[in-house]
């Protein structure tokens, strides 16, 4: 009954290197969203889509870029990974506009770049 | 800018006593509001909505929340907490443009003293 998918856990990478968080959602939803969840600062926007090929900053997307090419992934990617990235990344999707019932949230994928 | 508050990082109440968490927000019309909780270790649950009508909305788990259109607000109440309330609870809005962002609050903790 998994609806929104991301694709690791648990990570750990090096700094500099490129990383890719991958997640897909399997009810045809246009909005996506990437959030990294941090104690004490709560879900912070990362970037949104509203649709294919379709992309909007959030409120921290330094760092950070995004590639939604099919309707049902939305790509997170760290083009040089630093340890202020290290980070719990939670990835959501809903119809619009985003009805409290119909927002999916992933399981998110734990960070840890040193 | 948009945005969202949720002004008490920790609160602590004692089991049976009431409950009030702010959430204020910044923007130019009314959005879709919601309120969440998340528990150690588990993904967010939601626990009531607001988007038009009866500014008193109820929820699961004996919740209940007051959206104040002329103070911004949309204050999440309980008469009574148990200690199963113990979480983390955050604010979150759909800003109702054409791409329907979707932001969180920073989230407040609640402590229950026995």
């Amino acid at each position: 009954d998994v609806k929104v998918t991301q694709s690791s856990r648990y990570l750990v990478k090096r700094t500099g290197e490129k990383v890719f968080l991958e997640c897909v959602q399997d009810m045809d939803h246009e909005n996506m969203f990437w959030y990294r969840q941090d104690p004490g600062l709560g879900l912070r926007l990362i970037y949104f889509s509203y649709d294919v090929k379709m992309k909007e900053k959030g409120d921290i997307p330094e760092g950070y870029s995004v590639s939604r090419e099919k309707k049902e992934r939305f790509s997170l990617i760290l083009e040089s990974a630093s340890t202020n990235q290290t980070s719990m990344y939670l990835c959501a999707s809903s119809f619009p506009p985003p009805d409290g019932n119909t927002i999916y949230f992933g399981e998110g994928s734990w960070l840890t770049v040193v | 800018a948009q945005s969202v508050t949720q002004p008490d990082i920790h609160i602590t109440v004692s089991e049976g006593a009431s409950l009030e968490l702010r959430c204020n927000y910044s923007y130019g019309a009314t959005p879709y509001l919601f309120w969440y909780v998340q528990s150690p270790g588990q993904g967010l649950q939601l626990l009531l909505k607001y988007f038009s009508g009866d500014t008193l909305v109820q929820g699961i788990k004996g919740f209940e929340a007051e959206f104040k259109r002329s103070q911004s607000s949309f204050n999440l109440r309980k008469p009574s907490v148990h200690w199963s309330d113990a979480a983390e609870y955050f604010c979150a809005v759909v800003m109702m443009d054409s791409s329907y962002k979707l932001i969180f609050g920073s989230g407040t903790r609640l402590l229950v003293r026995p």
